[in-house]
């Protein structure tokens, strides 16, 4: 069964790039990597996804190396709009029925 | 507005009650989950819905009782709960089964229920 490790807690400041790792060493074959970001007193909402290399939206990167035992996700140039609890997500429903949460991350953003 | 409601946002409640979560999306999606999220824990996926069949129970106690009449709405119904049962009940829906590509799950804001 898949598990997926993340630090618990993260600092940094406004302005700066922002990277966590998530480390998922038992991931499938079939699972992806999801990532949600969540606000207190509010439902996970999905920053991203991906499955292999690299992927880029407009709020954020996600860095998956090729054997994809880990994922980083970066956040570029954060305010402090961006503390929150950061979620590492792996696994695929539609195939092994597992969707395997990480702990969360709690990024504080400082000025 | 994430387009999944739910209802409670708060419950208290005893050991010998039977209460129920009301989860509503506006979203047309085919595919429901409830989540428990405690504090400090992982996200627990208790119950998957797709097209209104169950098609995961991840060893849930009995005394949670899902139902899904149609595939905009998804109870779950509550009995006889301990108090360890207590924490954040989320719902979430997508357009298909989640963690597969593009199939981004959409939450609500949670129910915060308390067992005494």
């Amino acid at each position: 069964l898949a598990k997926t490790t993340q630090p618990i807690s993260m600092d940094s400041y406004e302005g700066q790039e922002v990277n966590i790792t998530c480390s998922h060493n038992n991931i499938a074959t079939n699972d992806y990597i999801t990532w949600y970001q969540q606000f207190p007193s509010q439902g996970p909402r999905f920053i991203i996804q991906g499955y292999k290399t690299k992927v880029t939206n407009e709020v954020a990167s996600l860095f998956i190396p090729a054997d994809r035992k880990s994922s980083t996700l970066s956040l570029p140039r954060v305010s402090l709009s961006d503390t929150a609890v950061y979620y590492c997500l792996v696994g695929a429903m539609d195939s092994n029925y597992q969707l395997i949460w990480g702990a969360g991350t709690k990024l504080i953003i400082k000025p | 507005e994430t387009g999944v409601t739910q209802t409670p946002r708060h419950l208290v409640m005893g050991m010998t009650n039977k209460k129920s979560l009301k989860c509503e999306q506006h979203l047309g999606h085919n595919a429901m989950y409830w989540y428990k999220q405690s504090a400090k824990k992982p996200l627990e996926l208790m119950f998957v819905y797709s097209l209104e069949e169950r098609v995961e129970n991840n060893s849930v106690p009995s005394r949670f009782s899902p139902e899904c009449p149609n595939s905009s709405h998804l109870f779950l119904h509550l009995h006889t709960l301990q108090p360890e049962d207590s924490a954040l009940y989320l719902c979430a829906s997508s357009q298909g089964l989640a963690g597969g590509v593009y199939n981004e799950q959409f939450f609500g804001p949670g129910t915060r229920l308390t067992v005494l």
